[in-house]
């Protein structure tokens, strides 16, 4: 099966900062969403993004289907950004998704 | 409109009691997917089913772990006997077939004592 590869697995950083989180799978997709997990353990969908490129307020995501890739930017960082963030991959099998092992993003005031 | 929603939220039970977790999908999606979330083992895909009819069972963790979706609107995953080992978070999600986007429930957090 596709195999999904997130990093870094740990992020620490101040309020104010930018980050980058990426995810890398193996074969070629038709689905990719990128989500949150909150601290009350909601699994929220930032981004559904299969490819190219999206903004939503302070977060943008792009993906490189070709190079197997993507990338989810987080501008501006809050406290509340804090959380878990999941790389999921699809195929063309009625939508079943691959999760990544999740970057956990911690954001200090 | 309404998201996913799960029923209970919280379960708290003894080893070897029957356990319903039940899911309502969002409306007109077509497919529904089981969850369950631990520490240890991440988020696990435990069956799938498309227009109400399970595709694939094959990450149910064994013959204990049952699940049924009668209709479009109704989804059950059952447990029978619980064991600790069970304890976790169940989400369902659900999508249709025009995007797969998948939503996810609030989840059931289950606890076997």
């Amino acid at each position: 099966g596709i195999q999904v590869e997130q990093s870094p697995p740990d992020l620490i950083l101040q309020e104010g900062a930018n980050s980058t989180l990426r995810c890398n799978f193996s074969d070629s997709v038709n689905n990719l969403q990128w989500f949150h997990q909150n601290p009350w353990g909601q699994l929220i969908n930032l981004f559904y993004i299969p490819s190219g490129t999206k903004q939503n307020g302070r977060l943008s995501a792009t993906t490189v289907a070709t190079e197997r890739y993507s990338l989810l930017y987080i501008s501006s960082s809050q406290t509340t950004d804090s959380g878990v963030y999941f790389c999921a991959v699809g195929g063309t099998s009625y939508g079943k998704l691959t999760f990544g092992q999740g970057t956990i993003l911690t954001v200090h005031p | 409109d309404a998201g996913v929603i799960q029923s209970p939220r919280h379960e708290v039970t003894e080893m070897g009691q029957e356990v319903t977790l039940r899911c309502k999908p969002i409306s007109g999606h077509n497919s529904l997917f089981w969850y369950r979330q631990t520490m240890m083992r991440g988020l696990e895909l435990l069956i799938y089913f498309n227009n109400n009819v399970p595709i694939d069972d094959s990450g149910m963790p064994e013959d204990r772990f049952s699940a049924k979706m009668p209709n479009a609107s109704f989804s059950t995953l059952k447990i029978q006997p619980s064991e600790p080992r069970d304890s976790a978070v169940y989400f369902c999600a659900s999508s249709w077939d025009r995007t797969y986007e998948q939503y996810f429930g609030p989840g059931t957090r289950l606890t076997v004592t």
